[in-house]
């Protein structure tokens, strides 16, 4: 069974732009949730879809916002990037709530 | 906002070593789990404890989850340099807003 898939790995903007990251959860899981690590934040909670609702969030400004499609894969979009916004940004499926399976993250570098 | 502390932060050791990570909360957490993370990856799920003085063994890892679920800690036997890596704990809340909670990290060096 294939894992969790992000796409792009590696990515590099600039202040004031937006990106939109991709996620593909493992076949059968409809849950999928967001988080952003960094070294001085460590691992953040973004927020949570389950059948294309958002069912939960986590402490981020709204340029942070997220949907799920009807076949489970999801996107992360960040608006009006900044600086601090560098950072690996890692996508979560579960079939089981306390059971998550990571993706490798994507990797954003604000310049 | 329900934060869980990890200590040490960094531990560099040598092969053959034990070494016990500790994870800790004011809050009270359903149930706790370790992951492991490797550069490159994303966290991988070692373990879920989930009742009140629980231990479960992995191998040469140990973990036990305090008698009040607000603490526990992760205890390797005999270290390898396989088990460098950055150490996780995280908390999912009671409640309906379950969510995870992680810790700071410690990152773990075994060296040959």
């Amino acid at each position: 069974k294939a894992g969790v898939t992000q796409t792009p790995r590696y990515l590099i903007k600039t202040r004031g732009q937006q990106v939109t990251l991709s996620c593909s959860p493992i076949s059968g899981h409809r849950s999928v949730s967001w988080y952003q690590q960094t070294p001085g934040q460590g691992l953040q909670f973004l927020f949570e879809y389950f059948s294309e609702t958002q069912r939960n969030k986590g402490n981020f400004p709204g340029r942070f916002s997220g949907r799920q499609f009807s076949n489970s894969r999801s996107e992360m979009n960040v608006s009006t990037l900044e600086l601090g916004d560098s950072a690996l940004y890692l996508c979560a499926s579960s079939l089981l709530y306390n059971e998550q399976f990571f993706g490798p993250g994507t990797r954003l570098t604000v310049l | 906002t329900q934060l869980l502390e990890q200590s040490p932060q960094f531990l560099s050791i040598q092969e053959g070593e034990n070494l016990t990570v500790y994870c800790n909360s004011s809050s009270v957490f359903s149930s706790l789990q370790w992951y492991r993370q490797e550069p490159g990856e994303g966290p991988v799920l070692l373990v879920t404890v989930v009742t009140g003085g629980e231990v479960k063994k992995l191998k040469r890892l140990t973990f036990q989850f305090g008698d009040a679920r607000k603490d526990s800690s992760l205890h390797i036997t005999a270290a390898q340099p396989g088990d460098t890596g950055l150490y996780l704990c995280a908390g999912i809340s009671s409640g309906s807003a379950r969510q995870l909670t992680f810790g700071s990290g410690t990152q773990l060096t075994v060296l040959p």
